[in-house]
């Protein structure tokens, strides 16, 4: 079992509807929890961080976090085609500061 | 969010020779830098934490001696690839921490080595 798992997709979405991505992980005691944005040849981008159980909103993002059954979401709302990108969740596992990354979930919104 | 440069964006270098990369954290102080590596369609591999004013901790497979890291101050760490080879040609970026309760991490734009 991976440490993080995501699907890897594509999840392809039309324009201006939600897209929901999914994460989960195996180290019930992580602590920290990350979602980035990585466009095709560029850096990963900070989009979304949560620390705890419930959810977490930032203009079109909204990040869930379930400690309970070990797993992490993101919701796009009104997705636009510049969110077309690779989503990476990322953990912080235990008494660590280390990111442990999914595979990413790439994502595709059509106009 | 905040800004982390790298310099070069890009380098190509002969097989055999050393290229340095440098990793900037331009706004704030950062004690703990990370290394990653990463090849086409593949995630992030996280190769060694930068310590300002330590040495490196370096993840299992990664070559000490081949990936040299310095963290000489608070704001700069630089990587440095020793006798290059091809396979050594990837996308390297450098991320900060922010300090203290924060566990956020910045990424900087990457530097991408090609080795001939």
């Amino acid at each position: 079992q991976k440490e993080v798992e995501q699907n890897s997709g594509p999840l392809s979405v039309p324009e201006g509807a939600i897209a929901s991505l999914n994460c989960t992980y195996s180290d019930r005691g992580s602590q920290s929890f990350f979602w980035y944005r990585q466009y095709s040849g560029k850096s990963p981008e900070l989009i979304m961080f949560i620390y705890s159980n419930g959810d977490k909103e930032d203009g079109r993002f909204t990040a869930q976090l379930n400690k309970a059954s070990q797993y992490v979401s993101l919701l796009i709302r009104d997705s636009q085609p510049s969110d077309s990108a690779t989503y990476l969740c990322a953990v912080i596992k235990a008494a660590g500061n280390k990111l442990t990354f999914g595979g990413g979930t790439r994502v595709l919104v059509k106009p | 969010g905040a800004v982390v440069s790298q310099h070069p964006s890009r380098v190509i270098c002969k097989s055999g020779t050393s290229v340095k990369i440098e990793c900037r954290s331009l706004d704030f102080q950062a004690t703990t830098m990370f290394w990653y590596r990463q090849f086409p369609k593949k995630s992030l591999m996280l190769m060694a934490t930068s310590n300002e004013g330590s040495k490196a901790t370096y993840e299992q497979g990664v070559e000490k001696d081949k990936f040299l890291i310095n963290h000489a101050s608070l704001t700069l760490s630089t990587l440095t690839v020793t006798s290059a080879h091809p396979e050594d040609s990837s996308f390297y970026i450098c991320s900060a921490r922010r300090p203290l309760t924060s566990a956020e991490q910045y990424f900087g734009p990457g530097t991408r080595l090609t080795v001939t």
